[in-house]
């Protein structure tokens, strides 16, 4: 089992949808979570990062981590073509420690 | 925010060279970066942690001697691919934090490696 699961998609929405990505992971010590955008050939993006469980918006996007069930969750509201991208799961035992990713979800916003 | 300069963003080499990738660290300092190596349509796979002023600490079945990795300094460091081969040819990426902010690790734009 992967520490990390995340389906690899592609997803497929039309412009204005809401899209809901998600992992899972099984290492209850994992305290640190990120989501990160990778566009085709260029380095990972850092969306959004967080500590334990909550929820954290910064503009169209919220980042949701439930620890309970082990469950990780990035919406993106009225998404744009431009959010078209592999959208990538993180996460670390510490700030300071290695990320383990999760295999990356392909999304296509279509116009 | 932190930013992360690699170089070269592309480069070909011939078979039996070796290539040297930078990593740097723009406005901040790390003692601690990472190499990653990712294949087309898959995530990233961590090759090796560069800690400052000491050996680099390699994930299992990276090999060591082909993947040299110096961090000589607290905003730069290099990953020397040995004697490339074109099964190395692939997408290299490093990563940094800032250990004065609270958020997470900063990539690189990446290296894309062709041996030819």
């Amino acid at each position: 089992q992967k520490e990390v699961e995340q389906d690899p998609g592609p997803l497929s929405v039309p412009e204005g949808a809401i899209v809901s990505l998600n992992c899972t992971y099984s290492n209850s010590a994992f305290q640190y979570f990120m989501w990160y955008r990778q566009y085709s050939r260029k380095g990972p993006e850092l969306l959004m990062y967080t500590y334990s469980s909550g929820n954290k918006e910064d503009g169209r996007f919220t980042a949701q981590v439930d620890k309970s069930s082990k469950y990780i969750s990035l919406f993106i509201r009225d998404s744009q073509p431009s959010d078209s991208a592999t959208y990538l799961c993180a996460t670390s035992v510490d700030s300071s420690y290695k990320l383990i990713f999760g295999s990356g979800t392909r999304l296509l916003v279509r116009p | 925010g932190a930013v992360v300069s690699q170089h070269p963003s592309r480069v070909i080499c011939k078979s039996g060279t070796s290539v040297k990738i930078e990593c740097r660290s723009l406005d901040f300092q790390a003692t601690t970066m990472f190499w990653y190596r990712q294949f087309p349509k898959k995530s990233l796979m961590l090759m090796a942690t560069s800690n400052e002023g000491s050996k680099a600490t390699y994930e299992q079945g990276v090999e060591k001697d082909k993947f040299l990795i110096n961090h000589a300094s607290l905003t730069l460091s290099t990953l020397t691919v040995t004697s490339a081969h074109p099964e190395d040819s692939s997408f290299y990426i490093c990563s940094a934090r800032d250990p004065t902010v609270g958020s997470g690790y900063t990539f690189g734009s990446g290296t894309r490696l062709t041996v030819v």
